[in-house]
């Protein structure tokens, strides 16, 4: 079975920084491309960052470009993402997605699992 | 940014056929490819894949609901509708980085 939990969100204040972790069980981490996804409160959905398997591709929203640094150990099963300057409108639940995987084997740029989030609260 | 435009809300009976659509601001259809996938997303719970590709059913998602479209429209359909199909089903696009949602479609029981 798919897992993926993530940890590390709390209250922040504007300014700080904060790092996420993605723990990954049940696939084969290393095979697959990761995101983060988040979701402002009673919001829809906004892509945040993604990672290619090999991290050799990093992609990011313009939101956050030169602010969050998206990584992970494969080694590990571990996504990470690491917030810096944070803002009020960072506020939100952070989700891992991992990429999906058609029927015949082919990946492509769905989300098909999702982990149960993580709340970052950025306030004074 | 590819804009997708999903209605806020759809009031369904249950047992009847819930049409949920989402229009694209330009195509998102690769060749044979329609790069567009449906999402369920139940209060106090992660989002669920439903649909892949427009018109695939995810593993392990029921048969009352399908997928299908071209281009810029795209609709999601549950036929019959179950009391545990009350949720907000988003669309999301891969045709073009970053890949985007639509606002979601909250189903509501008429």
């Amino acid at each position: 079975e798919v897992q993926l939990v993530e940890s590390g969100g709390g209250l922040v204040q504007p300014g700080r920084s904060l790092k996420l972790s993605c723990l990954a069980s049940g696939f084969t981490f290393s095979n697959y491309g990761m995101n983060w996804i988040r979701q402002a409160p009673g919001k829809g959905l906004e892509w945040v960052a993604s990672i290619s398997s090999s991290s050799s591709y990093i992609y990011y929203a313009d939101t956050v470009k030169g602010r969050f640094t998206i990584s992970r150990d494969n080694a590990k099963n571990t996504l990470y993402l690491q917030m810096t300057s944070l803002r009020s409108e960072d506020t939100a639940l952070y989700y891992c997605a991992r990429e999906g995987l058609t029927t015949e084997g082919i990946k492509g740029d769905w989300f098909a699992y999702w982990g149960q989030g993580t709340l970052v609260t950025v306030s004074s | 940014d590819i804009v997708l435009t999903q209605s806020p809300a759809l009031a369904v009976s249950l047992g009847q056929r819930a049409t949920i659509s989402c229009r694209a601001s330009q195509s998102v259809s690769i060749s044979r490819y329609n790069l567009m996938h449906w999402y369920q997303q139940k209060p106090g719970q992660q989002p669920k894949l439903l649909i892949y590709r427009a018109s695939n059913l995810a593993s392990g998602i029921p048969a009352r609901f399908s997928g299908s479209g071209s281009g810029t429209d795209f609709t999601l359909t549950i036929n019959p509708v179950q009391a545990d199909d009350i949720a907000t089903y988003y669309c999301q696009q891969s045709r073009e980085s970053p890949p985007t949602f639509g606002g979601g479609t909250k189903l509501e029981l008429k």
